[in-house]
């Protein structure tokens, strides 16, 4: 079965400071991947997908960047961290049955 | 903004009752229709899922209602349990598998 893991669990960084956000998938080869946002008490807003390697998908225009450049791993990244890209940022893929499949998630908080 | 939505934000419900929790959805073109359960600090669980050529699917102490006249789709839990106190997202198929969620209803089992 596949499984997709993210670290860090939990980062805390000063505003105008980088990120990089990671997520690698087990078990399926090129698998359609997803960086997501969810703000606290909402639903989830997608950022980026991609369908393969180097291929990627903005939803919305932000801060932030994704690359792809490995089939399974997946990075999420900004050259200068805003306060307002606090949050919970999850990462997913696409399984054989076409159901998304989540992480566990990286809770960022921007000071 | 968020195409698919939730009549209600929380639902408090009786050990053992069943629980039902509603959405609705604005997108008529939809095909595929998923529920996520989301506890505490981590990322939403894959709960069950239905297609746009079925309307009820049942899964273990789940069922899944959809009603394409009036799009909307429902989760009905039966005997609820402490352990799903969480919040509930239906995510609906916007084209290439990419999810509209809604906000999410909180459910709250009571004792």
């Amino acid at each position: 079965s596949q499984t997709i893991h993210q670290w860090p669990a939990t980062l805390v960084q000063p505003v105008g400071s980088p990120l990089s956000l990671e997520c690698t998938v087990e078990g399926t080869s090129n698998p359609n991947l997803y960086w997501y946002r969810q703000a606290a008490g909402r639903g989830l807003q997608l950022l980026f997908y991609s369908v393969g390697i180097g291929q990627i998908s903005s939803e919305v225009p932000q801060n932030l960047s994704a690359s792809r450049p490995q089939d399974r791993q997946f990075i999420l990244s900004s050259k200068k961290l805003l306060l307002s890209d606090s949050g919970f940022y999850l990462c997913a893929g696409l399984n054989q049955a076409d159901t998304q499949y989540f992480g566990p998630g990286t809770r960022l908080t921007v000071l | 903004g968020e195409s698919v939505g939730l009549h209600l934000p929380t639902l408090s419900v009786q050990e053992g009752d069943n629980s039902i929790i509603n959405c609705a959805y604005s997108n008529s073109a939809s095909d595929y229709f998923i529920w996520y359960k989301q506890e505490s600090g981590k990322g939403p669980q894959f709960i069950i899922d239905i297609r746009s050529n079925m309307d009820k699917r049942q899964g273990q102490r789940v069922t899944v209602l959809l009603n394409k006249t009036v799009k909307h789709l429902s989760l009905q839990i039966a005997a609820t349990q402490p352990g799903d106190s969480a919040v509930y997202f239906c995510a609906e198929n916007s084209g290439d598998y990419k999810l509209s969620f809604g906000a999410g209803t909180t459910v709250t089992v009571r004792a």
